[in-house]
């Protein structure tokens, strides 16, 4: 069975660019949420979207943005690209909104390079 | 959420028993602990979750204190292929399921 897949796998970006990164959830799976990993720390959580809608949002500025589509895969995007949005950034599927019993399910990202 | 604490590092040497402690003393009652890893340059895998009663699935054991205040993974043959960060999560049940990832354990599993 395929798993969550993340595209493209590695990016390299100029300041003040704009990024959209892409992810297919594993079949089945309605929710989709997106984390970032700088290097040497834990994910964090950006957003999570089920059946199209934004079911959470972390603290992260505007300027990051996403959406779901009806096949439930999902797109993330970054305006206005800083040095600090280097980092790589993961896509998790899980079946429903609910965390009791529904572990995420992770690909394996897309490393973003900001120079 | 509830906060945790896990050692930054610990060994283990191939084929013997991994124990990872997590000390999560502010955890609420409708929260589960839930274990992930992540092996170097791959994203995060579930291991096994819990609410009050020990878990063991096929890749590890999860013992949950009676208090639940703290909790031991225990991969029960380590092998190099375990080597990887391990994070300790609560979750509350009733919420969006995003994950709070705090620094975890660095497990070095050596011959």
């Amino acid at each position: 069975d395929a798993g969550v897949t993340q595209s493209p796998t590695h990016l390299i970006k100029t300041r003040g660019q704009q990024v959209t990164l892409r992810c297919s959830p594993i079949s089945g799976h309605k929710s989709v949420s997106w984390y970032q990993q700088v290097l040497g720390q834990g994910p964090q959580f950006i957003f999570q979207y089920y059946e199209k809608e934004e079911r959470g949002r972390g603290n992260f500025p505007d300027r990051f943005s996403a959406r779901q589509f009806p096949n439930y895969s999902s797109e993330l995007n970054v305006n206005a690209l800083l040095l600090g949005d280097s980092a790589l950034y993961l896509c998790a599927s899980s079946l429903g909104v609910q965390g009791w019993g529904q572990p995420q399910h992770f690909g394996d990202g897309t490393r973003l390079s900001i120079l | 959420d509830a906060k945790t604490t896990q050692p930054p590092s610990m060994d283990c040497a191939e084929g013997r028993a991994a124990n990872l402690p997590c000390n999560h003393s502010t955890i609420s009652g409708n929260e589960y602990v839930y274990w992930y890893r992540q092996i170097h340059s791959q994203g995060p895998q579930y291991i096994i979750h819990g609410l009050k009663n020990n878990e063991t699935n096929e890749m590890a054991s999860l013992i949950i204190t009676e208090d639940r205040k703290s909790s031991t993974l225990i991969l029960p043959h380590a092998t190099l292929r375990d080597t990887a960060v391990y994070y300790c999560i609560p979750i509350n049940t009733g919420t969006a399921s995003k994950l709070t990832f705090g620094t975890g354990t660095r497990l070095q599993v050596t011959l």
